[in-house]
């Protein structure tokens, strides 16, 4: 089965720092990667995705690029906002073309932006 | 984009008692939903996996009497905790999956939590 491996937190960032949050994965065949955002008390967001290697899936700010060789899909902003203080998991799904099956959550990765 | 509700958001009950939790997809026709538990500050587990019209599947170490699942319909799929006990203390959450959307695309709904006293 899939595994991914994301960096423990909390990461504690000022206001407008750089962001890099590292997530690698083992899965089956060629799976589609994922990065949800959960805000406090919150459900889970999708953020982000790629479904294919060398894909850069962007959204808010946000970016990762499907590294194929390095079986890696990191996480990066360029400048955060405090607004951004939330839980981040990476997720690959696979399956037999991408149907029916299972997201596999990381551990998630708490992210707190201070002023 | 799609929405996923679950009702209720919030639930207290008693220690021995049966809670049951709603997962309904709003705009969309979802014959496959999961559930899954999330501990504080821990990643979310899949519980099981829910299909319209046919039994669940579950994953490893969840026990199917103890947790409940009906999915009767397109759109919504209900979680059931019997005989809950203070263990059971959780934030459970459900996605379904629109089959009509790219790559099958998961909407999670905004999570219910469990206090069992």
């Amino acid at each position: 089965g899939n595994s991914v491996t994301q960096m423990e937190g909390p990461v504690t960032l000022s206001e407008e720092a750089f962001l890099t949050i590292n997530c690698t994965y083992t899965a089956t065949g060629y799976p589609s990667l994922f990065w949800y955002v959960q805000y406090p008390g919150e459900g889970l967001q999708l953020l982000l995705k790629a479904t294919k290697a060398d894909d850069k899936g962007s959204n808010k700010g946000f970016e990762a690029t499907y590294r194929k060789e390095t079986t890696s899909f990191h996480l990066e902003k360029g400048s955060v906002q405090v607004s951004d203080s939330a839980v981040y998991f990476c997720a690959p799904r696979s399956g037999e073309n991408n149907a029916g099956n299972m997201l596999t959550f990381g551990g998630g990765t708490r992210l707190m932006v201070k002023p | 984009g799609a929405v996923v509700s679950q009702h209720p958001s919030w639930v207290i009950c008693k220690s021995g008692t049966s809670v049951k939790i709603e997962c309904r997809s709003l705009d969309f026709q979802a014959t496959t939903m999961f559930w899954y538990r999330q501990f504080p500050k821990q990643s979310l587990m899949l519980m099981a996996t829910s299909n319209e019209g046919s039994k669940a599947t579950y994953e490893q170490g969840v026990e199917k009497d103890k947790f409940l699942i009906n999915h009767a319909s397109l759109t919504l799929s209900t979680l059931t905790v019997t005989s809950a006990h203070p263990e059971d203390s959780s934030f459970y959450i459900c996605s379904a999956r629109d089959s009509g959307s790219d790559y099958n695309e998961q909407f999670f709904g905004p999570g219910t939590r469990l206090t069992v006293l």
